[in-house]
């Protein structure tokens, strides 16, 4: 049973234009959420996290929504750059530091 | 400074043998996680431990994996009797304590069982 899910695999971008990722949950009792990045052959990297108690946060060219009445949050990165080449993941956590991941968007951007 | 160190990073063996994977967290912090990715999934979380100790051990698969935390530092997760389904990327994270948000993550050690 996938809580989280990220029903895109991939995504092609042109630089300059704005990336969409998007993220699906089941948890209505989820309450935190974030927003990793990874490179190959490396580890996951923090980009950026909500509360539930907030529909937007913004950080430079990263921007999340949140929509919990859809259990629906959104990455939106503008411009998007070569750089933000790499494999996305949000995640949720209910109340404690156990996270549940997505299965990962590929994201590439082509210059 | 140095981040999340894992090793190795790489680790082929045979079915039947049991693997180490080690975790040098980052200095000072208390709470370590342990995760695999499978081909095609998520992470999925395995263990965490607070200081040496592991409240939450509900995510080990089976009761051929073990992890132990020494010195509130170093983490070994060890599974016993690999089997093939084993194979995945671990990966073990750190944060300064539970009630951070954000978990640093290390490299990865790939396993492969044969």
């Amino acid at each position: 049973d996938q809580q989280v899910k990220q029903n895109s695999p991939s995504l092609s971008v042109q630089e300059g234009r704005i990336s969409i990722l998007n993220c699906d949950y089941t948890n209505s009792m989820f309450d935190y959420f974030l927003w990793y990045k990874k490179y190959p052959a490396e580890g996951p990297t923090f980009l950026i996290s909500i509360s539930s108690i907030k529909d937007k946060n913004e950080d430079g060219r990263f921007t999340v929504f949140l929509n919990k009445s859809a259990k629906h949050l959104s990455l939106h990165i503008v411009p998007s750059q070569p750089g933000d080449s790499a494999v996305y993941f949000c995640a949720a956590s209910a109340y404690n530091y156990k996270y549940i991941f997505g299965t990962g968007t590929r994201l590439k951007v082509l210059a | 400074g140095a981040g999340v160190s894992q090793s190795p990073s790489n680790k082929v063996t045979e079915k039947g043998k049991d693997v180490e994977l080690r975790c040098d967290p980052i200095s000072g912090h208390t709470a370590l996680y342990w995760y695999r990715q499978s081909l095609g999934q998520g992470l999925e979380f395995l263990i965490y431990f607070q200081g040496n100790s592991a409240p939450d051990k509900s995510g080990l698969p089976s009761d051929r994996f073990s992890a132990e935390r020494t010195g509130g530092s170093v983490s070994t997760l060890t599974i016993q009797r690999t089997q093939q389904e084993d194979s995945a990327v671990y990966l073990c994270a750190s944060s300064p304590g539970i009630q951070y948000y954000e978990q640093y993550f290390g490299p990865g050690t790939r396993l492969t069982v044969t």
